[in-house]
């Protein structure tokens, strides 16, 4: 069936540093791809997707490109902030139908 | 700007109680969904809800859960017989279903502990 894998964390960087956090799908068809963030103590807030290969979804300085060729659409901010701390969650989904998440990586920025 | 609802925000039944969890989706869209996130754990799909019936159903979602839409907008999840391990937080979501906007809209979510 459908999966979704992301890199385990947690992760820990310093303000202003760069930002990969990679995941990798496997799917039958053409799936659109997502990043979703969880705040502390808060639901899922979508932070950015793409519907179909090279697209690049981009929002609040995060970007990520949906590359069919290696089946990954890794998340990349160019410099991170202490608010970014959070716990981001790699996603695909086909229009209308359940959405798979992968296990969540949980990033913590220090001042 | 339009969001989804969900009512309580937390919820403490003791097992073996029925609870109902309450979720107001986005009102123009079309489609509902149910996720659950056991603390520290991946967030699961449960069931996708469309046009009155279920559309979609994960092995979680047995003959304890059921989904209703009792009237235009609202759209609930039942346990019937809660067990320990229902506890969870659980996620409402609605999707306009429109081709090219196929993103799920996730309420705040309503913790359930179950004691």
């Amino acid at each position: 069936g459908d999966s979704v894998t992301q890199m385990e964390g947690p992760v820990t960087l310093s303000e202003e540093a760069f930002l990969t956090i990679n995941c990798t799908y496997t799917a039958t068809g053409y799936p659109s791809l997502f990043w979703y963030v969880q705040y502390p103590g808060e639901g899922l807030q979508l932070l950015l997707k793409a519907t179909k290969a090279d697209d690049k979804g981009s929002n609040k300085g995060f970007e990520a490109t949906y590359r069919k060729e290696t089946t990954s659409f890794h998340l990349e901010k160019g410099s991170v902030q202490v608010s970014d701390s959070a716990v981001y969650f790699c996603a695909a989904g086909s229009s209308a139908s359940k959405i798979i998440f992968g296990s969540g990586t949980r990033l913590s920025i220090r001042p | 700007e339009p969001e989804v609802t969900q009512t309580p925000s937390h919820q403490v039944t003791q097992m073996g109680q029925e609870v109902i969890l309450r979720c107001v989706p986005i009102s123009n869209h079309l489609y509902f969904y149910w996720y659950r996130q056991i603390l520290g754990q991946k967030v699961e799909f449960l069931v996708s809800f469309y046009n009155n019936e279920i559309s979609e159903k994960s092995e979680i979602f047995d003959d304890q859960f059921s989904v209703e839409r009792p009237d235009g907008s609202n759209f609930t999840l039942k346990i019937r017989s809660t067990k320990l391990e229902d506890s969870a937080m659980y996620f409402c979501a609605s999707s306009p279903g429109l081709a090219g906007a196929d993103e799920q809209f996730f309420g705040p979510g309503t913790r359930l502990t179950v004691l």
